[in-house]
């Protein structure tokens, strides 16, 4: 079955990094884009990138980039994102999810989220 | 940029029919899906392609797109279906999410 498995929960001080992971399983690794999903205390779903899972390209919405790095080892099926220079702000829930292909598809699959915590 | 409008909150009755929109420009050109999500879960998609169910997905979740709006419908509400229920979309390369609606079952 697929499954996608995120790292745990991170607390982190302002100016720190944080690397989340998603662990996919279940299905063939490039077969799919990946997405990265944000979502701060008590608001809504919020598009971040995604990633090419063939070529490792990632394509970035408005306001993700330069902090925000978004990676992939194909040969441990796991797609990374890495925040650099935290702030408060970064608090959130970061999902990954399984776009899969043909256009209008939605995001199938998600990971269970990870919570990362930017405080001092 | 592309913007996808829902209204915050919708409540209905248990075994009434819920209806909550999603407006963009155009947006019949596009494909919408929708995501419902509980409190601390991870979203769960309920819709896509516009009108399609995923399996395990119950047959009173219904989608549709034409004009500017996309309409999610539940039939026969239950208590089960209170979560907030989100909207998704594409412009060009790049995804899209509403602001997300609140569907509260008095």
């Amino acid at each position: 079955q697929v499954q996608l498995v995120q790292s745990g929960s991170e607390l982190k001080k302002p100016g720190a990094s944080v690397k989340v992971s998603c662990k996919a399983s279940g299905y063939t690794f490039t077969s799919s884009a990946l997405n990265w999903v944000r979502q701060a205390p008590g608001q809504g779903l919020e598009w971040m990138a995604w990633i090419n899972t063939n070529t490792g390209n990632p394509t970035y919405a408005q306001g993700f980039t330069g902090r925000f790095v978004f990676s992939l080892d194909t040969s441990v099926t796991t797609a990374y994102l890495q925040i650099s220079s935290l702030k408060a702000e970064d608090t959130a829930v970061y999902y990954c999810a399984r776009d899969p292909p043909g256009g209008g598809q939605g995001f199938d699959y998600w990971g269970q989220g990870t919570l990362v915590t930017v405080s001092s | 940029s592309y913007e996808l409008t829902q209204p915050p909150s919708v409540s209905v009755s248990p075994g009434q029919t819920a209806s909550i929109t999603c407006s963009g420009d155009k947006l019949e050109d596009k494909y919408a899906c929708w995501y419902q999500q509980r409190p601390g879960q991870s979203p769960v998609l309920v819709i896509y392609k516009d009108t399609k169910r995923p399996s395990g997905i119950p047959e009173r979740f219904s989608g549709s797109n034409s004009g500017n709006t996309a309409t999610l419908t539940i039939s026969g509400t239950q208590a089960m279906d209170e979560a907030d229920y989100y909207c998704q979309s594409w412009d060009s390369t790049t995804v899209v999410f509403g602001g997300g609606t609140r569907l509260t079952v008095l």
